[in-house]
């Protein structure tokens, strides 16, 4: 069973720290995805990658950077957290075909203050 | 550009009673087809998917959802909603192209009334 795992569940910071998002895939996937969800407004994509170095700017970009140095990880990093930032983060992965569904991980609610 | 439309943001069955949700894409060619489940605190879940052959397809907890092409609908249903079923759920289209993106619906919000 593929496993997406994001490192922290709940994450607490303060405006202005560097925050970093950590998500781990075991399934070999090629793709990799980072979106953020709000009440409301349903998932909207930050970034994404379909190979180790490679990333491709989603819907919302601004404000985040990622990094992905490794296939099975690819982590989302807030440059200098804001507020408007509290959010739920979702990572998911996916297979070489865009016929596959996206494997979620449990997310991570970070609050920023 | 392909786009999901889930009309209803909210809606509340009784326990027992039938369910469906909609979901209307746009898209140019057959789509990928995808509805996905996230229970209160958790990432999402696959319940089902379609793209090719029977446009009636089974997924997991005793969901289906139907392919209309002339439509252009995949709604969900389920003959009997159990408490565990409220949730969020998101219909979402895909395509071929491997670094292709989907796109997902606004989600609907299931009630489920005792």
């Amino acid at each position: 069973d593929v496993k997406v795992t994001q490192s922290s569940r709940y994450l607490v910071k303060r405006t202005g720290e560097k925050v970093f998002l950590e998500c781990v895939q075991d399934m070999d996937h090629e793709n990799m995805f980072w979106y953020r969800q709000d009440p409301g407004l349903g998932l909207r994509l930050i970034y994404f990658s379909y190979d180790v170095k490679m990333k491709e700017k989603g819907d919302i970009p601004e404000g985040y950077s990622v990094s992905r140095e490794k296939k099975e990880r690819f982590s989302l990093i807030l440059e200098s957290a804001s507020t408007n930032q509290t959010s739920m983060y979702l990572c998911a992965s996916r297979g070489r075909q865009g016929s596959q569904p996206q494997h979620f991980g449990d997310g991570t609610r970070l609050s920023i203050l | 550009a392909q786009s999901v439309t889930q009309p209803d943001i909210h809606i509340t069955v009784s326990e027992g009673a039938s369910l469906e949700l909609r979901c209307n894409y746009s898209y140019g060619a057959t789509p990928y087809l995808f509805w996905y489940v996230q229970s209160p605190g958790q990432g999402l879940q696959l319940l089902l998917k379609y793209f090719s052959g029977d446009t009636l397809v089974q997924g997991i907890k005793g969901f289906e959802a139907e392919f209309k092409r002339s439509q252009s609908s995949f709604n969900l249903r389920k003959p009997s909603v159990h408490w565990s079923d409220a949730a969020e759920y998101f219909c979402a289209v895909g395509a071929g192209g491997g670094s292709y993106i989907p796109t997902f619906g606004r989600g609907t919000s299931l009630i489920v009334h005792p």
